[in-house]
């Protein structure tokens, strides 16, 4: 139980162009997704934070133009890059807290890796 | 603030034999939860153990042992018999039940050789 389905898996685009990434709870209800970015052999590091049916919330030194994130329903959080330049290539997952039977987690997607040329 | 570290570098195991990966946080908080997570290279996070913070035994999952010492802020996890699938970077990280936010630390590679 409590999966979150994440694509697309990997994406390679132009330089200028935006990307739309998904996260879609399965068996669950995700009332909140936490969005994270990572570089090779680095943490994750928090991008934001959306809750379902409000504003996101977003970390220090995250651009909130450059990155936008839509929580429009309760099994789905989506990250759209927009106007992509090569930095903003890195590794995307999301994961959101859970209880299920009295236990208390977080799920993760299977991540995005994004290539910006 | 939270804080979660690891420092060991990088990590050779022999197979079979067991791994200790060290996890020490800094939190003001009394009520909080310790996770640890395995990447491989896949990228995905998986789950391994969770400990509470008023839990008075220590975790275990499987090959998997989480040594908890409460007085000492440390939850280094213990891998046993080690296997070449275990090759991956592990994350220890950490929430504090004020928030739903999760604390990472710098994570460790371990390579398992045969």
């Amino acid at each position: 139980g409590a999966v979150v389905s994440q694509h697309p898996s990997w994406v390679i685009c132009k330089s200028g162009t935006s990307v739309k990434i998904e996260c879609r709870s399965l068996d669950f209800q995700a009332t909140t997704m936490f969005w994270y970015r990572q570089f090779p052999k680095q943490s994750l590091m928090l991008m934001a934070t959306s809750n379902e049916g409000s504003k996101a919330t977003y970390e220090q030194g995250v651009e909130k133009d450059k990155f936008l994130i839509n929580h429009a329903s309760l099994t789905l959080s989506t990250l759209t890059v927009t106007s992509a330049h090569p930095e903003d290539s890195s590794f995307y997952i999301c994961s959101a807290p859970f209880i299920l039977q009295g236990s208390y987690g977080y799920t993760f997607g299977s991540g995005t890796r994004l290539t910006v040329v | 603030a939270q804080k979660i570290t690891q420092t060991q570098p990088g990590m050779f195991v022999q197979e079979k034999e067991a791994v200790t990966l060290d996890c020490t946080y800094d939190t003001s908080d009394q009520s909080y939860g310790l996770f640890w997570y395995k990447q491989p290279s896949s990228g995905e996070m998986i789950f391994l153990i969770y400990q509470g913070s008023y839990d008075e035994q220590n975790a275990t999952e499987g090959r998997y042992s989480l040594n908890f010492q409460k007085a000492r802020k440390s939850a280094n996890l213990v891998i046993s018999a080690s296997q070449l699938g275990d090759s991956a970077m592990y994350f220890c990280a950490m929430r504090s039940y004020g928030n739903n936010r999760l604390a990472f630390g710098k994570g460790n590679q371990v390579v398992v050789i045969p």
